[in-house]
């Protein structure tokens, strides 16, 4: 079964910073790779999707991510952070024709002025 | 927005007792499923349905059932709820092609068992 581990927990940046937030999957087959993003007391909204091709792929908000099929990896990127990028977000990862979407344990970025 | 209304969204009670909550859609969608979210695990899906009467089980799906009568609600039940299963819970809805296709969250509904 596959599954995904976000490297950290919390992450605290100053604005107008780079960030960027871990994610590693673990799956035997080819995979479909997702980014959400959590504001405070709302539900998920979607950053950004790998399902093929090109492996930089660019989400709403400024955010980017690379998928990386050696490293089994999909970090999220932004150059430069605003305090609205202040949300918890989640990597998400499901089987390629699989009724099954599975979440990393979020990781919540908090940006200070 | 995707039009998904989630109801209640807070509700508490006590140990022991039946709590349903409903997730109604108007977007005509197939799919709907119902994840629960705690800190340290992320969301965790207990079923998911693929029409009408057509419901499976995801990873939690211990003490919760679930009924889809129309495609536009999607029902979950905790026929004896107790404290652990005290969590935020989200409905999502898409339009198919699971693996390729985007999910859209309500609101969440905040539960809390005594």
């Amino acid at each position: 079964a596959q599954s995904v581990t976000q490297l950290d927990s919390q992450v605290p940046v100053f604005e107008e910073a780079p960030v960027e937030l871990r994610c590693n999957y673990s799956s035997s087959v080819s995979v479909y790779l997702f980014w959400y993003v959590q504001y405070p007391n709302q539900g998920l909204q979607l950053l950004l999707k790998y399902l093929s091709g090109s492996t930089l792929v660019k989400g709403i908000n400024g955010f980017e991510a690379e998928f990386n099929k050696s490293q089994t990896s999909f970090h999220l990127r932004k150059p430069s952070v605003h305090i609205s990028d202040t949300a918890e977000y989640f990597c998400a990862v499901s089987l390629q024709g699989a009724q099954k979407l599975v979440f990393g344990q979020g990781t919540r970025l908090t940006i200070n002025p | 927005d995707a039009g998904i209304t989630q109801s209640p969204r807070h509700k508490v009670t006590e140990t022991g007792t039946p709590v349903t909550l409903r997730c109604h859609q108007t977007e005509n969608h197939r799919y709907m499923y119902w994840y629960r979210q705690d800190p340290g695990h992320g969301l965790r899906l207990i079923h998911y349905s693929y029409g009408v009467k057509d419901t499976d089980k995801g990873e939690v799906s211990d003490g919760y059932s679930v009924s889809r009568s129309k495609t536009e609600d999607f029902l979950l039940t905790l026929e004896s709820a107790t404290s652990s299963q005290t969590s935020v819970y989200f409905c999502a809805i898409s339009s198919g092609g699971w693996g390729t296709g985007e999910l859209f969250f309500g609101e969440g509904s905040r539960l809390t068992v005594l």
